[in-house]
């Protein structure tokens, strides 16, 4: 299947600072990506849909000035979480869709201390 | 009602049995159905993807999607310890740029 990729895999940092998430299709261009998050042992939360070339659509509740969008190629979509506070601390995924299927990375931890 | 209704579990069974695990919808336009397996810490992985009705087969894996009981299901033959995880189903109405609507996951442990 396809390949998606995200990097950091992990990070901590402290409150106030801003922290960028990358997310990559390796093998397929993707017009399209998704920004979730997850609570332990909680399902999926869609945070926004990332469109190359435009503005994200976000989910309600969730803030946009907050969570920075930008979606600059058809292979790399960033989230920058600003100010972060310790509650934001959760699993980030971004995920991109191919032809039908949807492929999900393999998650970024972030904990803010 | 939520759109996408999966039991939480969790769902226990010995080695080598059968698991059916399940979801049910209320939005009659999905179209696009898919399972992914999660492990603890890590990204969804894409298991089965089906189109519409009907059943699709692959290794031990079997997906069944009924439109008209708005119901999918997903069997797994001959268990492994490594197939515990979180079952995730998710589901759409069409393809390209609309999200997916995903169940709440079931997680499942495969004892040996």
């Amino acid at each position: 299947g396809a390949v998606v990729s995200q990097h950091p895999s992990w990070v901590i940092c402290k409150s106030g600072t801003s922290v960028k998430i990358e997310c990559r299709s390796l093998d397929f261009q993707a017009t399209t990506m998704f920004w979730y998050r997850q609570f332990p042992k909680q399902s999926l939360m869609l945070m926004a849909t990332s469109n190359e070339g435009s503005k994200a659509t976000y989910e309600q509740g969730v803030e946009k000035d907050k969570f920075l969008i930008n979606h600059a190629s058809l292979t790399l979509s960033t989230l920058t979480v600003t100010s972060a506070h310790p509650e934001d601390s959760s699993f980030y995924i971004c995920s991109a869709r191919g032809d039908s299927e949807q492929y999900f990375g393999p998650g970024t931890r972030l904990t803010v201390t | 009602q939520k759109e996408v209704e999966q039991d939480p579990g969790p769902l226990s069974v010995p080695e080598g049995a059968i698991v059916s695990l399940n979801c049910t919808y209320s939005n009659s336009a999905f179209q696009y159905f898919m399972w992914y397996r999660q492990y603890s810490r890590k990204g969804p992985e894409l298991l089965m993807y089906t189109y519409s009705s009907g059943n699709k087969e692959d290794g031990r894996f079997t997906a069944q999607v009924d439109k008209s009981s708005k119901y999918i299901s997903l069997f797994i033959r001959d268990s492994q310890p490594s197939d515990s995880a979180t079952y995730l189903c998710a589901m759409s109405p069409a393809e390209g740029n609309t999200p997916l609507v995903f169940g709440k996951g079931t997680r499942l442990s495969v004892i040996a």
